[in-house]
């Protein structure tokens, strides 16, 4: 899977929007854009997922640069469990398996 | 939901003993795996099975076995617990084993190994 790289740690206030940005300059055409987080003490959580387009679920959207190279996950309004570390992800078609990274630790502050 | 559902959260063995964790999940899901995750290692894939009786060797599978003898269950088991097994124990569930499929987490065993 190609590399991604996110910044070590972000903070935001509760209820503002928080932007975290993935590079992923290496990205081939089949490889799907994966974010997880994981609290502390549990597994990681599925995120959102997108190749292409800008995808929107009940959790985040997920912006995509048109040339693929980058991507941002976008939390709306951020509350206090939204702390957590987040990973992004490349996955190719035919992957099977995770590799994680190191993450972005979101701090949020009341 | 989905829930995968791991059998213990924190788990003490010794040295030498045969360990099981066990891993629900609830979504009739084709594919589950098992991970270790480790401070600075990040998740590596010790096993992963895509159907019943079915199983493929992840990146770090040696001192591991599995079992998936029924859909909803996969098992990890440590033949001979040793110390550097101590880690966190992850099972994931996916509906199909492509690349666009989300993973769907338990909240994990902390294993150590004394």
């Amino acid at each position: 899977d190609a590399k991604t790289t996110q910044p070590n740690s972000m903070e935001s206030n509760e209820e503002e929007p928080v932007h975290l940005p993935c590079n992923h300059s290496t990205i081939s055409g089949t490889d799907y854009i994966h974010w997880y987080r994981q609290l502390p003490s549990q597994g990681p959580e599925y995120v959102i997922h997108g190749l292409t387009s800008n995808v929107n679920n009940r959790m985040a959207s997920l912006a995509i640069a048109e040339d693929r190279k980058s991507s941002t996950l976008i939390l709306h309004r951020a509350t206090l469990r939204d702390a957590a570390v987040y990973y992004c992800i490349l996955r190719s078609y035919n992957n099977n398996d995770m590799r994680f990274g190191a993450g972005t630790r979101l701090t949020v502050k009341p | 939901d989905v829930k995968v559902t791991q059998s213990s959260r924190y788990l003490v063995k010794r040295t030498g003993e045969k360990v099981f964790l066990e891993c629900v999940q609830d979504m009739d899901h084709e594919n589950m795996f098992w991970y270790r995750q480790d401070p600075g290692l990040g998740l590596r894939l010790i096993y992963f099975s895509y159907d019943v009786k079915m199983k493929e060797k992840g990146d770090i599978p040696e001192g591991y076995s599995v079992s998936r003898e029924k859909k909803e269950r996969f098992s990890l088991i440590l033949e001979s617990a040793s110390t550097n097994q101590t880690s966190m124990y992850l099972c994931a569930s996916s509906l199909y084993g492509q690349g666009n499929q989300p993973q769907h987490f338990g909240d994990g065993t902390r294993l150590s190994i004394l």
